[in-house]
């Protein structure tokens, strides 16, 4: 069974402007969970997806935002970026997400802002 | 709120056990989750505690002890491929992840 594939795995962008990432599930996975992971504040939460609907939304501005495809793949997207946006950003899928125990994580998108 | 809190870093040596603890603040949860992640790679999922008390799972054992909002991953018979970053996660509608901790295993 193939893992979560994030695409891709890195990106230099300039302040500014806008970047699209994408995670594909384990097949069969419903939920899709995306986080930011910098070194200083370790992984926190942007949000979730189930079903193409967003469940669950982490404290981060309206400048991050996802969506989920019939398929269950997923998008995130950031506009204006900024250099604190630097990070890697990982997403994790699960069979159903909420009281699932185990989620499979990606490799990550290691984002770059300069 | 959530939030976890674990100590940044711990040295031990191979062939060790070592203690990483996590102490918690939430209004509600269903467990506790433990994760590793070695540099340059993806968090794999260790363990689960959805009671209180201790599971075991071959060198790693985790406890969860909700009374006193605590918990901790417990590794055995250390190897030095354990040397990577640990973190506990509260399992509520969503997962929140402890900041982690680095352990570093000498030989």
């Amino acid at each position: 069974k193939a893992g979560v594939t994030q695409t891709p795995r890195y990106l230099i962008k300039t302040r500014g402007q806008q970047v699209t990432l994408s995670c594909s599930p384990i097949s069969g996975h419903r939920s899709v969970s995306w986080y930011q992971q910098t070194p200083g504040q370790g992984l926190q939460f942007l949000f979730e997806y189930f079903s193409e609907t967003q469940r669950n939304k982490g404290n981060f501005p309206g400048r991050f935002s996802g969506r989920q495809f019939s398929n269950s793949r997923s998008e995130m997207n950031v506009s204006t970026l900024e250099l604190g946006d630097s990070a890697l950003y990982l997403c994790a899928s699960s069979a159903t997400g909420g009281r699932n125990t185990e989620a499979f994580f990606g490799q990550g998108t290691r984002l770059t802002v300069v | 709120g959530q939030s976890l809190e674990q100590p940044s870093e711990v040295t031990a040596v191979e062939g060790a056990i070592v203690q990483i603890n996590c102490t918690y603040q939430t209004s509600g949860f269903y467990g506790l989750s433990w994760y590793q992640q070695h540099d340059g790679g993806a968090p794999t999922f260790l363990s689960y505690n959805g009671l209180d008390g201790l599971e075991e799972t071959g060198r790693f054992s985790s406890f969860l002890s909700r009374s006193d909002s605590y918990g901790y991953l417990l590794l055995q018979e250390l190897q030095m491929k354990d040397s990577a970053s640990y973190f506990c996660a509260l399992l509520a509608d969503k997962l929140i992840f402890g900041t982690g901790t680095r352990l570093q295993v000498f030989p």
